[in-house]
């Protein structure tokens, strides 16, 4: 069966630090992976998506950036975080041509 | 561009009481329609989904019906429980979008004895 993991669960950042949320996927090949963010009070929003190694589409104009250096493995990162940058942040995957998508347990993000 | 408006929460229910939760939704293609539910401290769990105009989802006593004349997929439950308490979001993927869904702002769903 598939798995998908998240770390870490919860991190308190000062602004202006780096970021490096990671994600990785068990039991599968070649899926498609997404970075989502919750914001308090607000739905999610697709930050980044990746259907191959080194193949990342950006969404939104942000200070994030994404990378993926092996097939299962989905990296998130920021040279320096902003408040804003605050949020729950959620990885998923899906199957290649498949509309359903799996997600992660998040990752507890706060900017002080 | 694609949008999805779900009716704003908290939603706070009595134990067997019926539960609607409404979604409408903007799309330029043809998209599918999902109910995705998150749980206390847990990521989303796919809920049901719809591909087509008049389709039934279904799972778990919930249910939805792809509407296409009023562009709607709300989300219905005959008798709640305690454990349905949680964060229900609804989302779309359009047709010729690479698999991306777009979320609904969500809805807090709090079921008590």
């Amino acid at each position: 069966s598939q798995t998908i993991h998240q770390w870490p669960a919860t991190l308190v950042q000062p602004v202006g630090s780096p970021l490096s949320l990671e994600c990785t996927v068990e039991g599968t090949s070649n899926p498609n992976l997404y970075w989502y963010r919750q914001a308090a009070g607000r739905g999610l929003q697709l930050l980044f998506y990746s259907v191959g190694i080194g193949q990342i589409s950006s969404e939104v104009p942000q200070n994030l950036s994404a990378s993926r250096p092996q097939d299962r493995q989905f990296i998130l990162s920021s040279k320096k975080l902003l408040l804003s940058d605050s949020g729950f942040y959620l990885c998923a995957w899906s199957r290649g041509g498949e509309e359903t998508q799996y997600f992660g347990p998040g990752t507890r993000l706060l900017v002080l | 561009g694609d949008s999805v408006t779900q009716m704003e929460g908290p939603v706070t229910l009595s134990e067997e009481a019926f539960l609607t939760i409404n979604c409408t939704y903007t799309a330029t293609g043809y998209p599918s329609l999902f109910w995705y539910v998150q749980y206390p401290g847990e990521g989303l769990q796919l809920l049901l989904k719809a591909t087509k105009a008049d389709d039934k989802g279904s799972n778990k006593g919930f249910e939805a019906t792809y509407r296409k004349e009023t562009t709607s997929f709300h989300l219905e439950k005959g008798s709640v429980q305690v454990s349905d308490s949680a964060v229900y979001f609804c989302a779309l993927r359009d047709t010729g979008t690479a698999s991306k869904l777009t979320f609904g702002t969500g809805t807090r769903l709090q079921v008590t004895l």
